[in-house]
C-alpha cells in the first residue's frame, strides 16, 4: 500500500478511555507530522518528527501523547480527553528539503 | 493570532470561469508558500506552491501570485472545472531550507464550482 494511511477512521470514546491513532507511511519520507483540525478553525500543528525524533511539540495539553518508533510509523495515545478535543486528526509525512506534505485521510475523533 | 489568514469561507464561481482564492499572512519570516486541496472524507493534497524569491508560479490551469510587500497571495484556477469544488487551504513556512518545520495553515476556502 502507498501514500499515508490512518487507522482508524473514525473513533467514539468516553473520558476515561485510553486509545492510540495510528499513521504509517510507505513513501520513504523521514518526517512526520500530526495536526489537528477543529470546525471553522485553521489545521494546528501538533507534534513534528524528523528522523524519528520529535523536533517540535506545539503547546500540546499532556493528554496527548505522540510516539514515532520508526521513520514509518507514528502513533498517538489519547487518555482522558475532554469533548473539545473532538476533531479530525490528520497526520503527514515529507521529505527533508520537499515542502509537499502527504496528508493521510484522517481519524474523525468524538470525545463523548 | 492567526497568522495565515483566508477571509472567505466560501466562494461561488461558474464553470469555465476564473477562480481566485487569496491568503494573507502576517509573519515576515514565512518564506515558503502552498495550497492544498482537500476533498470530503480526504486528507488535504497539495496543489501549488512558491517561494518567496519569486512572484509567480505556474502549473497548468493553476497560478499562485506572492506579494511580499501586501503579504498576500492568491490562487488562480482557469478554466474551473466541477472536479475543482473543494477545500483550499493555504499554508506557509518560516523553514531554513527544509520540509521538515511544520506549516501554518489557514482556515480554508469552500470553492463550489456551478455548472
Amino acid at each position: 500500500e502507498t501514500g499515508v494511511t490512518q487507522t482508524p477512521r473514525h473513533l467514539v470514546m468516553g473520558m476515561t478511555n485510553k486509545k492510540s491513532l495510528k499513521c504509517e507511511q510507505h513513501l520513504g519520507h523521514n518526517a512526520m507530522y500530526w495536526y489537528k483540525q477543529s470546525a471553522k478553525k485553521p489545521l494546528e500543528l501538533m507534534f513534528v518528527y524528523n528522523f524519528k525524533e520529535q523536533t517540535e511539540n506545539n503547546s500540546v495539553p499532556s493528554r496527548f501523547s505522540p510516539e514515532c518508533p520508526n521513520s514509518s510509523h507514528l502513533f498517538l495515545h489519547l487518555h482522558t480527553l475532554q469533548p473539545e478535543d473532538s476533531a479530525l486528526y490528520l497526520c503527514a509525512s515529507s521529505q527533508e528539503g520537499f515542502y509537499g506534505y502527504t496528508f493521510g485521510s484522517g481519524t474523525r475523533l468524538t470525545v463523548v | 493570532d492567526q497568522q495565515v489568514k483566508q477571509n472567505s469561507p466560501s466562494l461561488s464561481v461558474q464553470e469555465g470561469r476564473i477562480s481566485i482564492l487569496n491568503c494573507d499572512y502576517t509573519n515576515s519570516m514565512f518564506d515558503y508558500f502552498l495550497w492544498y486541496k482537500k476533498y470530503p472524507a480526504e486528507g488535504p493534497t497539495f496543489l501549488i506552491s512558491i517561494s518567496s524569491i519569486k512572484d509567480k508560479n505556474e502549473d497548468g490551469r493553476f497560478t499562485v501570485f506572492l506579494n511580499k510587500s501586501a503579504k498576500h497571495l492568491s490562487l488562480h484556477i482557469v478554466p474551473s472545472q466541477p472536479g475543482d469544488s473543494a477545500v483550499y487551504f493555504c499554508a506557509a513556512s518560516a523553514g531554513t531550507g527544509g520540509g521538515a518545520d511544520g506549516l501554518t495553515f489557514g482556515k480554508g476556502t469552500h470553492l463550489i464550482i456551478q455548472p
